[in-house]
């Protein structure tokens, strides 16, 4: 799989957006961005995943780059419960048993 | 949505004893199942990947008659520890993913916290 680059941690006012980056330059063709996020304590949470068009769904937008380079998470009105650990990862998508490979992440906080 | 489900949530052992951690998915069928751990402040470790009626994959580093893994049916796999010792203490997570339509995402049970006395 692709190695995804993210900042270690990063803070977002409560009710603002937060815009996670993540870099994936060796991505290939068939691999998709798939976004989970942890809250402390608790197993990994599946937020969104994108191949190359953007994706919305209720919890979160992704934002692909054109050349499938780089992309952002958007988060559109943070609250407290947004606090965790974001991972962006790639894979190739529909691929039966390839597990999910966590890197460490970006660490969210969320401040009132 | 999909709902996995692990069991215990955590546990408390004493060294040389083994523990059965569950994982269940409950509203989907799974053929395939993987097993995390994850050390304190760090990221999750893929440690297997468990097949409905097969024998698992392991990890590198990730000894298998250590961790017993058996996967006997399409909404069950078990991590069996055995003779744990206290650097076995850990979060363990396991992970499933959907036969049919989903099969683009993986879903995470709740986490089983060891602790080896």
């Amino acid at each position: 799989d692709a190695k995804t680059t993210q900042p270690t941690s990063m803070d977002c006012a409560e009710g603002r957006a937060a815009n996670l980056p993540c870099n994936h330059s060796t991505i290939s063709g068939n691999e998709y961005v798939y976004w989970y996020r942890q809250i402390h304590s608790q197993g990994p949470q599946y937020i969104i995943h994108g191949l190359k068009n953007n994706e919305t769904n209720e919890m979160a937008s992704l934002i692909i780059t054109e050349d499938r380079k780089s992309s952002t998470l958007i988060l559109p009105h943070a609250t407290l419960r947004d606090t965790a650990v974001y991972y962006c990862i790639v894979r190739v998508g529909r691929s039966g048993n390839t597990p999910l490979v966590f890197g460490k992440g970006t660490r969210l906080s969320v401040i009132a | 949505g999909a709902v996995v489900s692990q069991h215990p949530s955590w546990v408390i052992c004493k060294s040389g004893t083994s523990v059965k951690i569950e994982c269940r998915s409950l509203d989907f069928q799974a053929t395939t199942m993987f097993w995390y751990r994850q050390f304190p402040k760090q990221s999750l470790m893929l440690m297997a990947t468990s097949n409905e009626g097969s024998k698992a994959t392991y990890e590198q580093g990730v000894e298998k008659d250590k961790f017993l893994i058996n996967h006997a049916s399409l909404t069950l796999s078990t991590l069996t520890v055995t003779s744990a010792h206290p650097e076995d203490s850990s979060f363990y997570i396991c992970s499933a993913r959907p036969r049919g339509p989903l099969t683009d995402t993986q879903y995470f049970g709740p986490g089983t916290r060891l602790t080896v006395l």
